[in-house]
């Protein structure tokens, strides 16, 4: 049984903080990413990993780095938590396919809220 | 994600009735065509998926068909029932192994 999981289901932080977003899988992948999900905007890509020690901005990557010190765990941090960070933040992995893709598998998401 | 278009956001359907959702994309040369199921306070999980070689691909009550011309794709639920009520998410591939994702469709089947 495939396993992607996530450091925590619910999370509540103050504005400033440092976050860190844990996310661990099991399937020896390369590739890991970071995604935040929001009504309405469906999935946007923070950061991505192809490689450990690798990582690559996605298309929302302020506010945002990463970490990937091992191939099975990609570390989200947001260096000072704001409240428009408040969201769902998913974790997925991949095995490395060229161009054609593979099917991603999902963590079970981070609720996110930053007062 | 831009290059994906997902319609329609919201539907419902009587149990028992099909359900469509549809995504356009712009890239010509994607070739790998996921959808996922997300369930209330579930991760995402891929249902079904079709690559550029084939038309259709079916597994029991669920479908998609890609139109590579017209540059879209569609989910087909065929005989709902209420374990069909989810969020569903189309994506398309964008350059290396990432994918455009659509916006979601909340699909409600109604017992």
């Amino acid at each position: 049984d495939v396993k992607v999981t996530q450091s925590s289901r619910y999370l509540v932080k103050r504005t400033g903080e440092k976050v860190f977003l844990e996310c661990v899988q099991d399937m020896d992948h390369e590739n890991m990413f970071w995604y935040r999900q929001d009504p309405g905007l469906g999935l946007r890509l923070i950061y991505f990993s192809y490689d450990v020690k690798m990582k690559e901005k996605g298309d929302i990557p302020e506010g945002y780095s990463v970490s990937r010190e091992k191939k099975e765990r990609f570390s989200l941090i947001l260096e000072s938590a704001s409240t428009n960070q408040t969201s769902m933040y998913l974790c997925a992995s991949s095995r490395p396919s060229g161009r054609t893709g593979n099917e991603q598998f999902f963590g079970p998401g981070t609720r996110l809220t930053v007062l | 994600g831009e290059n994906v278009e997902q319609h329609p956001s919201t539907l419902s359907v009587q149990e028992g009735d099909s359900a469509v959702i549809k995504c356009t994309y712009s890239d010509s040369a994607s070739n790998y065509f996921p959808w996922y199921k997300q369930e209330l306070g579930k991760r995402p999980q891929l249902i079904i998926d079709i690559r550029s070689n084939v038309g259709e691909k079916k597994d029991q009550r669920i479908a998609v068909t890609l139109n590579k011309t017209a540059k879209h794709f569609s989910l087909h639920i065929t005989e709902t029932q209420p374990e069909d009520s989810a969020v569903y998410f189309c994506a398309a591939p964008r350059t290396g192994n990432q994918f455009y994702f659509g916006t979601g469709t909340s699909l409600t089947v109604i017992p």
